[in-house]
């Protein structure tokens, strides 16, 4: 167990439906973050909330939309979601910039 | 553009060899440089973390080097054994961004018995 929490592990759901993925840390960390990992590509960084302000949007299309209600839970709100946004999602969570990043399990999505 | 670059993208071992996984990146400003491992559908675990004012660090049967002028690294693995067969990560946080970790594609290590 890392110390980041994610569910649901898996989620298949239709281009018309609306799910959330959502993360828990129980670190102590003051940042968190959301990662895609598509099928042969790089980890690619979606978004990073610090202090539960969101400091970075990767240019993230406006179909997903975070939330971090408190420095211990992330959410990523998901709707009218592509066939392509199939992916592995993973959060992570660290201690200021200069410290380790820890993930969590990620969440497997597949969209049909 | 600030990249992460992994060499070989695949490796397959025999049991007991000592082996040299590599990780470059374009630029020296970084803050930390961490390595991951990852098994089939999972999430990342976490093997060693670099400071960009250390030269190495090591846990157990694995040593990381950093040498940040030339922009590079090199996950070594001592005496591999088949439970080692996972994709490798490299992952830089550069400075200039909120640690952002910038990953390289990684390294798939197979070793058979």
């Amino acid at each position: 167990e890392t110390g980041v929490t994610q569910t649901p592990r898996h989620l298949v759901m239709g281009m018309t439906n609306k799910k959330s993925l959502k993360c828990e840390q129980h670190l102590g960390h003051n940042a968190m973050y959301w990662y895609k990992q598509s099928a042969k590509k790089p980890l690619e960084l979606m978004f990073v909330y610090s202090l539960e302000e969101r400091v970075e949007n990767n240019s993230v299309p406006s179909r997903f939309s975070p939330e971090c209600p408190n420095s211990s839970h992330l959410f990523l709100h998901l709707h009218t979601l592509q066939p392509e946004d199939s992916a592995l999602y993973l959060c992570a969570s660290s201690q200021s910039r200069q410290n380790e990043a820890f993930f969590g399990q990620g969440t497997r999505l597949t969209v049909v | 553009k600030q990249e992460v670059t992994q060499i070989p993208a695949a490796l397959s071992v025999p049991e007991g060899e000592n082996l040299v996984l590599n990780c470059s990146f374009t630029d020296s400003a970084i803050y930390n440089l961490q390595w991951f491992r990852q098994d089939p559908g999972k999430g990342l675990t976490s093997l060693l973390l670099i400071q960009s004012s250390q030269r190495e660090q090591t846990s157990g049967r694995l040593n990381a080097s950093l040498d940040k002028s030339s922009g590079r690294s090199t996950l070594y693995i001592a005496a591999s054994q088949p439970g080692d067969s996972a994709t490798y990560l490299c992952a830089v946080s550069f400075r200039g961004g909120y640690n952002k970790l910038i990953f390289g594609a990684g390294t798939r290590l197979a070793v058979h018995p």
